[in-house]
């Protein structure tokens, strides 16, 4: 199975903060690479997939990159909306694995 | 607008047995593989299993296999989970989730989920 580490595993930060989660496949899974964000109680929301390609209605403070098997997650400038936690998945085969998830918290 | 509705969650015991289903709208459902996907209270995000558009091929989550079947009706636009030897680890909520094509496994919709307690 591909093993999926993200860090950090939660992180404190400002409105206004420009935040960078990385997320780091086992092996080689191309650009199939997804990110989601999920808020307390509610079912996760498509961000990202492809890497770095966004969601329909995901706005362009978010962005997603790729270097070899590290993906990253950035958001531009922090908005109180956005504390929530990200996850990673990829997708590039079965069974299809998660990130362990990061918490972004207010400071 | 995509909708996927889950039901069939509830207390189980150990041991048991329950269906989940997931109506789906706003798309032709024929056309997307699907998904189930789990997260423990507190916990992360666990894929659990998927199935093509046409129902022909379906995988499993080692952890589940052998003892839940995912099944799809395109005559009523429903996603089905049979989660059979049912164990207090499966405690999760569910989540039915839509592929974005037959030919990817990439998430872009989920339903609000349906939880599933295990316990005696």
């Amino acid at each position: 199975d591909i093993q999926m580490t993200q860090s950090p595993s939660s992180l404190s930060a400002s409105v206004g903060d420009r935040v960078t989660i990385t997320c780091r496949a086992s092996q080689g899974i191309n650009n199939y690479l997804a990110w989601f964000q999920q808020k307390p109680g509610k079912a996760p929301k498509s961000l990202i997939y492809a890497a770095s390609s966004l969601q329909s209605g995901v706005p362009s403070k978010f962005s997603g990159s790729r270097s070899g098997t590290d993906f990253t997650l950035t958001i531009s400038s922090l908005q109180p909306e956005d504390f929530a936690t990200y996850y990673c998945q990829q997708y590039y085969t079965y069974p299809l694995t998660f990130g362990g998830g990061t918490k972004v918290e207010i400071k | 607008e995509v909708q996927l509705v889950e039901s069939g969650g509830g207390l189980v015991q150990p041991g048991g047995s329950l269906r989940l289903s997931c109506a789906a709208s706003g798309f032709t459902f024929s056309n997307y593989a699907m998904s189930w996907v789990r997260q423990a209270p507190g916990k992360g995000l666990e894929w659990v299993s998927a199935i093509s558009a046409s129902g022909g091929s379906t995988y499993y989550a080692d952890s589940v296999k052998g003892r839940f079947t995912i099944s799809r009706d395109e005559s009523k636009n429903t996603l089905y989970l049979q989660m059979n030897s049912l164990r207090a680890e499966d405690t999760a909520i569910y989540y039915c989730a839509k592929f974005i094509s037959s030919g990817t496994a990439m998430i872009d919709y989920w339903g609000q989920g349906t939880l599933v307690p295990v316990s005696s």
